[in-house]
């Protein structure tokens, strides 16, 4: 059983598009998180929900807007896509506690044409 | 200076080497400590958690140096299959919701 799945694997559309990534984790885990990583291979947390609550936005676009409709969803939704957006975006999830392992899902890679 | 800073690489080491690899954070008080691994064009996995004491699993050795701000892994008898990308990753104190991550360190092994 998949513990972080996302859909779609691959996302190709145009400049301006709206688009939305989905993400389920069936871990039981109150935490869940967003990451961009570019073309540069650098991971960057965008927002994390626990619980479906948001506790960290880190000064991403307002065209970025997560929605959890249970803790163990978490969807992302872009609107007016731009060329910059192009990346591999991933879904994580996390039981809180210091040492407690983050999993991620197998990303979703997104172009934008 | 980054939360976490780890040397990009790429370390090309012939199967069977030993290779290390260090990370430098900036938050004194950070609380814990991992090794991710990133496979090409795949999502990162732990490798191992990184404990005050030092820890070890089969061919790789973590450590963590609390004065200097560094953390370490070490590789032993390199194989071919360890060819990926290192991802020093950092709890912030209070062992809150955010890890940092480090850019990676990338290590081929060949033959």
């Amino acid at each position: 059983d998949t513990a972080v799945s996302q859909t779609p694997k691959y996302l190709v559309t145009q400049m301006g598009n709206d688009k939305s990534i989905k993400c389920e984790q069936n871990l039981g885990h109150d935490t869940m998180y967003w990451y961009k990583q570019d073309s540069k291979k650098f991971l960057k947390i965008m927002f994390s929900y626990n619980n479906k609550e948001l506790i960290i936005n880190e000064t991403v676009p307002n065209r970025f807007s997560p929605k959890s409709p249970d803790k163990a969803h978490l969807n992302l939704h872009i609107n007016s896509l731009e060329l910059g957006d192009s990346a591999v975006y991933f879904c994580a999830s996390r039981e809180l506690g210091s040492y407690n392992e983050q999993f991620f899902g197998p990303g979703t890679r997104l172009t934008v044409l | 200076r980054k939360e976490v800073e780890q040397d990009p690489g790429p370390f090309n080491v012939p199967e069977g080497a030993t290779v290390a690899f260090n990370c430098t954070y900036s938050n004194s008080a950070s609380q814990s400590f991992f090794w991710y691994r990133q496979d090409c064009r795949k999502e990162p996995k732990l490798l191992m958690s990184v404990y005050s004491s030092g820890n070890e699993d089969g061919r790789f050795t973590a450590q963590l140096n609390r004065a200097s701000q560094y953390i370490s892994l070490l590789i032993r008898d390199s194989k071919l299959s360890d060819s990926a990308t290192y991802l020093c990753v950092v709890n912030p104190p209070g062992g809150g919701n955010k890890l940092t991550f480090g850019t990676g360190t990338q290590l081929k092994v060949e033959l």
